[in-house]
């Protein structure tokens, strides 16, 4: 199974700022995805992570304010941009194991927004 | 939307086995069933996937009944460790296929 790591684990921002959640994987991955989990909620997929290439955005969830980076097949950041209240969440990087066709999990990234 | 359907919680004696069930009656013919778990401030974590027989590993049992409209994810000693959010995810087996996470089930194991 892969390992991932998420940096920061936690964060308080104030509102109107931007924060930038890095994924490191220890092996190279085709996919990448970034989830949301809202307090008490499910993990909603924010997008998938494409290397070299655009991330593929899924509805409700826009570049603008959550613009992805994949520099490479083992790194991706998402930016969450000018935050409200509303985002206050937990960030999660998922990756698709080699070899068996699941996906993996980060440990998060608890972002609380004031 | 999610394409399974599960109870939002359970109860189940430390010890007893947990036959968490769930149901995807709409499934298509190559979608496999995935189960996950999410403990307490964690991340998901990977139980166990099947497309239409029985499996089974170190974690868990994977029950899926003939018509695979339904599926039944057996813990067979459940422990107090095993207390977490087990989601049930229909999903192709291949890399391009999201994961999609409903509601899950809820499970309490009590001491």
């Amino acid at each position: 199974s892969a390992v991932i790591s998420q940096k920061p684990s936690r964060d308080i921002c104030q509102r109107g700022t931007s924060l930038t959640i890095q994924c490191q994987v220890d092996s190279q991955v085709t996919m990448m995805f970034w989830y949301r989990q809202q307090p008490g909620q499910s993990l909603t997929l924010i997008a998938t992570a494409n290397q070299g290439s655009e991330a593929t955005y899924e509805s409700g969830f826009v570049i603008d304010k959550f613009p992805i980076s994949r520099p490479n097949l083992t790194f991706s950041t998402l930016t969450v941009s000018n935050m409200s209240p509303e985002d206050s969440s937990i960030y999660l990087c998922s990756v698709e194991g080699g070899g068996v066709e699941t996906q993996y999990f980060g440990p998060g990234t608890r972002l609380l927004v004031l | 939307d999610a394409k399974t359907t599960q109870p939002p919680s359970m109860d189940c004696a430390e010890g007893r086995a947990a036959n968490l069930p769930c149901n995807h009656s709409t499934i298509s013919g190559n979608e496999y069933v995935y189960w996950y778990r999410q403990i307490h401030s964690q991340g998901p974590q990977y139980i166990i996937h099947g497309l239409k027989n029985n499996e089974t590993n170190e974690m868990a049992s994977l029950i899926i009944t003939e018509d695979r409209k339904s599926s039944t994810l057996i813990l067979p000693h459940a422990t107090l460790r095993d207390t977490a959010v087990y989601y049930c995810i229909v999903r192709m087996m291949n890399r391009d296929d999201k994961i999609i996470f409903g509601k899950g089930t809820r499970l309490h194991i009590l001491p």
